[in-house]
Formats: structure tokens, C-alpha cells, sequence
């Protein structure tokens, strides 16, 4: 049974600094891995998908990188910015076909960027 | 700016009482999820359907939840009856396909409440 687990599960930062966080995996068949933001009261917002057979996705400040093998996935953001802070969730969509497929989640790490 | 819709926003009922949940989906997409988070669980897949029809309700208490999609710009989730352990913000998601290499878009969720 895949289980996804982010750690930490909370994180406070300088304005700035570069960061990493951090999902892993327990089962390395995946179809693809997904890092999503969610800000308080509000919904999830789609970051980066990577698929199964690429190592990394790039969106401005953000890159997620996938090593299947380790069962690990890291989002970097870089130059933090107070507005980064939200809950960033990582979910993998395990492998089958049709109704097989799932998105398993992990309980994501919030985080806070000082001024 | 396409967005996924839920009504209502928030809800406080008693325990005993039905409460329907409504999402309206980005216009085009074809697969609606309904998703539960709560604190202790996280995220967790209640239901989604394809071209209106569902294609995985094993996440449901079927004793009391039920999803329909009563036409292409409307699904909705019914507890029936509610208890205190329904707690919980409730997301719809749409998207082009389930599980697949495209993204998740989801709503600002319901956050309901049963006393």
C-alpha cells in the first residue's frame, strides 16, 4: 500500500532564504508526482507535475525534482518570499489503468516566511 | 479565469440533518472529484465521476453519503443523515482526465460543521 509522508510538517523561514521540502514515497511504482499549494481557507493549487519518467519540473522559483528509485521527491523554492507561505502538499498518482489509478497524499508541510 | 465553484462556503447543522454540497465545474471538464481533508486524515478521495457517470465511490460511508452529477455543470455530494464526525472541509476538483498527466483544479472547498 503506498503512503506518502512530507517532512517537516511545519517550517518557518527568514525572507529570502532558499528552501527545501521534502516527500517521500514507499512504493517506487508511480505514474506521476504531483506538489500542490493550498492557502488557508481556500483550495489547492496545482504546482508541478512530474511524470514518471522525468527527474525534475521548473516553474519560476520552483523546481521539484523525482528520484524513483530513493522513493523521494524535493520542491525548492528559491529567494522565499513571504507570500510563499501556504501548506504545500505532495501527492503520487500510483500506477493502473482506469479506475485503478489513485492520487495518494501526504499531510504536507506548512510553511511560514517571515519579513 | 475558469474556476471550479462550491456552495455553500461553510455549514453548521445538527446531527440528524441532511446536507447537500454543490460543485460546478470548469466548463469542458469531463471528471469531477469530491475530496474530504481533515486535520487527523488529510486528503482523502470520496468519489469521481467521468462524463457525469461515477467511476469510484469506494472512499463513501454508502450508508449515508451519496454523489450524483445531475447534468455536466453540476454535481453534488448529500449526507444523509449527518453526524459529528463528518467535520471536515469538502473539495471538489474537475479536471480532463482522472489520475492522468494533467492537473487537478480544484474549488475553495465547503468547510462543514455537525454538532
Amino acid at each position: 500500500k503506498q503512503e506518502v509522508t512530507q517532512i517537516p510538517a511545519a517550517l518557518s523561514v527568514p525572507e529570502g532564504e532558499n528552501l527545501v521540502l521534502n516527500c517521500s514515497f514507499t512504493d517506487s511504482a508511480i505514474y506521476n508526482l504531483q506538489w500542490f499549494r493550498q492557502d488557508p481557507g481556500k483550495g489547492l493549487t496545482s504546482l508541478l507535475l512530474i511524470q514518471s519518467s522525468q527527474r525534475e519540473q521548473t516553474s519560476g522559483r520552483l523546481n521539484a525534482s523525482l528520484d524513483k528509485s530513493s522513493g523521494r521527491s524535493t520542491l525548492y523554492i528559491a529567494a522565499s518570499q513571504p507570500g510563499d507561505s501556504a501548506t504545500y502538499l505532495c501527492a503520487v498518482a500510483s500506477t493502473g489503468a482506469g479506475n485503478n489509478r489513485k492520487l495518494i497524499w501526504g499531510l504536507g508541510t506548512s510553511l511560514a516566511v517571515n519579513p | 479565469d475558469a474556476r471550479v465553484t462550491q456552495t455553500p462556503r461553510h455549514k453548521v447543522t445538527e446531527m440528524g440533518q441532511e446536507v447537500t454540497m454543490r460543485c460546478q465545474p470548469i466548463l469542458g471538464h469531463n471528471t469531477v472529484f469530491w475530496y474530504r481533508q481533515t486535520m487527523m486524515q488529510g486528503l482523502e478521495l470520496l468519489a469521481y465521476f467521468r462524463n457525469r457517470a461515477p467511476l469510484d465511490d469506494s472512499g463513501m460511508p454508502k450508508d449515508r453519503f451519496s454523489a450524483e452529477m445531475p447534468d455536466a455543470t453540476l454535481a453534488t455530494l448529500k449526507i444523509q443523515p449527518s453526524e459529528p464526525r463528518d467535520s471536515a472541509v469538502y473539495f471538489c476538483a474537475s479536471g480532463l482526465v482522472a489520475f492522468g498527466n494533467q492537473p487537478q483544479y480544484f474549488g475553495p472547498g465547503t468547510r462543514l460543521l455537525v454538532l
